[in-house]
């Protein structure tokens, strides 16, 4: 199989505070992950492609200095969500390439993100 | 800009019918073409990728591929109330990032 897990899969937080949220390939090798974010009743919205080793690249309306990723080993991406504001509640959820395979993407179970 | 479009539904079924989901793309260099279900507060889970003109069977479900039309469909037979969720349509090429419709939602009616 191809199994992607998400860490942790629900986080409240105060608003001005930061979140970390951990994006693991659990039995493959994922040179590229992806995170997305999705509002209640609105389809998946691409926030940036992570490459394993450099610096990822963000979609065009995604402030990148608020929204860091880093991708330092071929099976975890993190996304932390700096000074976090009730806005930026939603659901976040990556997804990872598996290597090898042909661009399928495979999704974790999501992280439900709640800024107060 | 590329594009992947499907109707948002909601389409209704009977249970045990068949249930048509339609897709098309506008970028003709896309090369692989993925079925994804989303249960309500859940992440997509990946039903089906095609890549060849034609179709292409799993069990009740069946992709089909028309790459001069620009379309893709997603066939379910036999459908149960457990298949009722949105579908997403997604169209990529190479390791590069997919393009996902916005989804249709389906509901089987017992």
């Amino acid at each position: 199989g191809a199994v992607v897990s998400q860490h942790p899969s629900w986080v409240i937080c105060k608003s001005g505070t930061s979140v970390k949220i951990e994006c693991r390939s659990l039995d493959f090798q994922a040179t590229t992950m992806f995170w997305y974010r999705q509002f209640p009743k609105q389809s998946l919205m691409l926030m940036a492609t992570s490459n394993e080793g450099s610096k990822a690249t963000y979609e065009q309306g995604v402030e990148k200095d608020k929204f860091l990723i880093n991708h330092a080993s071929l099976t975890l991406s993190t996304l932390t969500v700096t000074s976090a504001h009730p806005e930026d509640s939603s659901f976040y959820i990556c997804s990872a390439i598996r290597t090898g395979v042909r661009e399928t993407q495979y999704f974790g179970p999501g992280t439900r993100l709640l800024v107060l | 800009q590329k594009e992947v479009e499907q109707n948002s539904g909601p389409l209704s079924v009977p249970e045990g019918a068949i249930a048509s989901l339609n897709c098309t793309y506008s970028d003709r260099g896309s090369q692989s073409f993925f079925w994804y279900r989303q249960y309500s507060g859940k992440s997509p889970e990946l039903i089906m990728f095609i890549y060849s003109n034609g179709d292409k069977e799993d069990g009740r479900f069946t992709a089909q591929l028309n790459k001069a039309s620009q379309y893709v469909s997603l066939l379910i037979r036999d459908s149960q109330p457990s298949d009722s969720a949105t579908y997403l349509c997604a169209a990529g090429g190479g390791y590069q990032k997919v393009t996902f419709g916005t989804g249709t939602k389906l509901q089987v009616i017992p």
